[in-house]
C-alpha cells in the first residue's frame, strides 16, 4: 500500500471524447508524475508536477495536460481522445523532483482506459 | 535518448531454480530503480541503487548497478511462485526532465 490514490479504476471512452484522471498524492509528498504504459511496455512519462507547476513533460503531444492543487493532488486531461490513447494510466508521487534527483517514487494503482 | 534494455523479455522457471534478469543502456543514469508489477496493478518500488558498484539484498533478491551506472542486474535465488510477476527497471534521467526511464519489462513466472 503506497497511499496513493486513482480514480476512476477502469473507463471506456469513445474516440473524440475528453477525459480526466484523477491522483491523490502520498502525504507529505509534493510532487505528481504521469505515466502511459501500452499494453506489454514499460511506462512512459508524460510529465511532471512540482508544487503546482509542471516540471518536465515526455514526448506527448498537447492533447495531454495536467494541474496539480494545493494539496498536491493532481489531474490528467486528455482530449479528442484517439484509439491509442487507450492504455493504463500511472500516477506516482514523491517527495521532491525525481529522475536526477534519485527521489523515489511510488506509484498508485492506475487507471485503464479504453477507447473504442 | 536514454533507453533501458531488459532481458529477458519473458522468462518461465520451476520452484527453486534461480535468475538473473539484465537492464542495459548505453547512458549513464543517476540511479537506477527496480520495480515488480502485477497484473492491473501499479508497479511496487523494491530497490534504488544509487552508486557505482553497489549491491543491495533483499531476502532472496540481490540487486546491483554497474560500475559505470549504464546497467543492472537483478538476481533471484531459490524463485518462488509468490515471485511470479513483471519486473521493471527505471534509470533516473540525467538530461535535467526529472523523470524516470522504464525498461520494456521482464515477465517472470515461477511454477510450482
Amino acid at each position: 500500500e503506497t497511499g496513493v490514490t486513482q480514480s476512476p479504476t477502469h473507463l471506456i471512452k469513445t474516440r473524440g471524447q475528453q477525459v480526466t484522471l484523477r491522483c491523490s498524492s502520498q502525504s507529505g509528498h509534493n510532487t505528481v508524475s504521469w505515466y502511459q504504459q501500452a499494453l506489454g511496455q514499460g511506462p512512459q512519462f508524460i510529465f511532471q508536477y512540482y508544487r503546482e507547476e509542471e516540471n518536465g513533460r515526455g514526448n506527448f503531444p498537447p492533447r495531454y495536460s495536467g494541474l496539480q492543487f494545493p494539496n498536491y493532488s493532481s489531474e490528467l486531461n486528455v482530449n479528442a481522445l484517439e484509439l491509442d490513447d487507450s492504455a493504463l494510466y500511472l500516477c506516482a508521487s514523491s517527495l521532491s523532483l525525481t529522475g536526477a534527483t534519485n527521489t523515489e517514487a511510488f506509484f498508485g494503482q492506475g487507471t485503464r482506459l479504453t477507447v473504442v | 535518448t536514454q533507453l533501458l534494455e531488459q532481458s529477458p523479455q519473458f522468462l518461465s522457471i520451476q520452484e527453486g531454480e534461480n535468475l538473473t534478469v539484465y537492464c542495459n543502456s548505453s547512458s549513464v543514469f543517476s540511479s537506477l530503480q527496480w520495480y515488480r508489477q502485477e497484473p492491473g496493478e501499479g508497479p511496487v518500488l523494491l530497490v534504488t541503487v544509487v552508486t557505482g558498484g553497489e549491491v543491495k539484498k533483499l531476502k532472496r533478491l540481490t540487486f546491483q548497478f554497474g560500475d559505470a551506472r549504464k546497467d543492472s542486474s537483478l538476481h533471484i535465488t531459490a524463485a518462488q511462485p509468490g515471485d511470479t510477476g513483471l519486473y521493471l527497471c527505471a534509470g533516473g534521467s540525467t538530461s535535467g526532465t526529472y523523470k524516470y526511464i522504464f525498461g520494456t519489462g521482464t515477465r517472470l513466472k515461477v511454477l510450482a
